[in-house]
């Protein structure tokens, strides 16, 4: 069964980090660019970062360039994002998700985890 | 901010036919490929269409995309209480260098 899990988030003081995970299965993991989005509570949807499947190629959105890192191992089958300098703003459930393609740009979002939770307050 | 706009909401009565429309520009929907994800109540989203107007295995014919322009749309025909959802369009954006996403539409089954 292809599955994502993301583990990693919690409640953390604004300006701390935390560092989210994501454990791929059920697919090969580095055939395949991987993308967070995020979901503030009722809220849309939004793109936070994504990496190509060798990790060549990264992007971020403007609202997180600069404090946010992606990252991934693929003989761990992980994917990775450290956030740092946390701002309430950041609270959100982050999705990790995979893509149809090996690029990061313009695949499809094809399966998604469940999602972790991350509140920034004080 | 989202860079795709959609209509808050949309409603039908079971059997009728639901539009969704998402507007962009020349940086994003003009120049790449609209995907729709399906978001149910308190659940992950899900990929309803990709590259305009494919429909995944498993996705019922009944949704089916198209795109003109710098505006997509999804439609959902036969229109079924477990539609009942939140609607995204997304698409790359070459001047960001970033997925957009559009605002949502909420599809109340009546």
């Amino acid at each position: 069964e292809v599955q994502l899990v993301e583990s990693g988030g919690g409640l953390v003081q604004p300006g701390r980090s935390l560092r989210l995970s994501c454990a791929a299965s059920g697919f090969t993991f580095d055939d395949y660019a991987m993308h967070w989005v995020r979901q503030a509570p009722g809220k849309g949807l939004e793109w936070v970062s994504g990496i190509s499947w060798n990790s060549g190629s990264i992007g971020y959105a403007d609202s997180v360039k600069g404090r946010f890192t992606i990252s991934r191992d693929n003989a761990k089958n992980s994917l990775y994002l450290q956030m740092n300098s946390l701002r309430a703003e950041d609270t959100a459930l982050y999705y990790c998700a995979k893509d149809g393609d090996t690029a990061m740009v313009g695949g499809a979002f094809d399966i998604w985890g469940q999602g972790t939770m991350v509140t920034v307050s004080s | 901010q989202s860079v795709l706009t959609q209509p808050p909401s949309a409603s039908g009565t079971p059997g009728q036919r639901v539009t969704i429309s998402c507007s962009g520009s020349s940086s994003n929907i003009g120049s790449n490929y609209v995907y729709w994800y399906q978001q149910l109540p308190g659940t992950a989203p899900k990929l309803l269409i990709y590259r305009n107007n494919q429909r995944p295995s498993g996705v019922p014919d009944r949704f089916s995309g198209s795109k003109s322009g710098t505006s997509a749309s999804l439609a959902i025909s036969g229109l079924r209480s477990e539609d009942e959802a939140d609607y995204y369009c997304a698409a790359w954006d070459d001047s960001l260098s970033a997925y957009v996403f559009g605002t949502g539409t909420k599809v109340t089954v009546l």
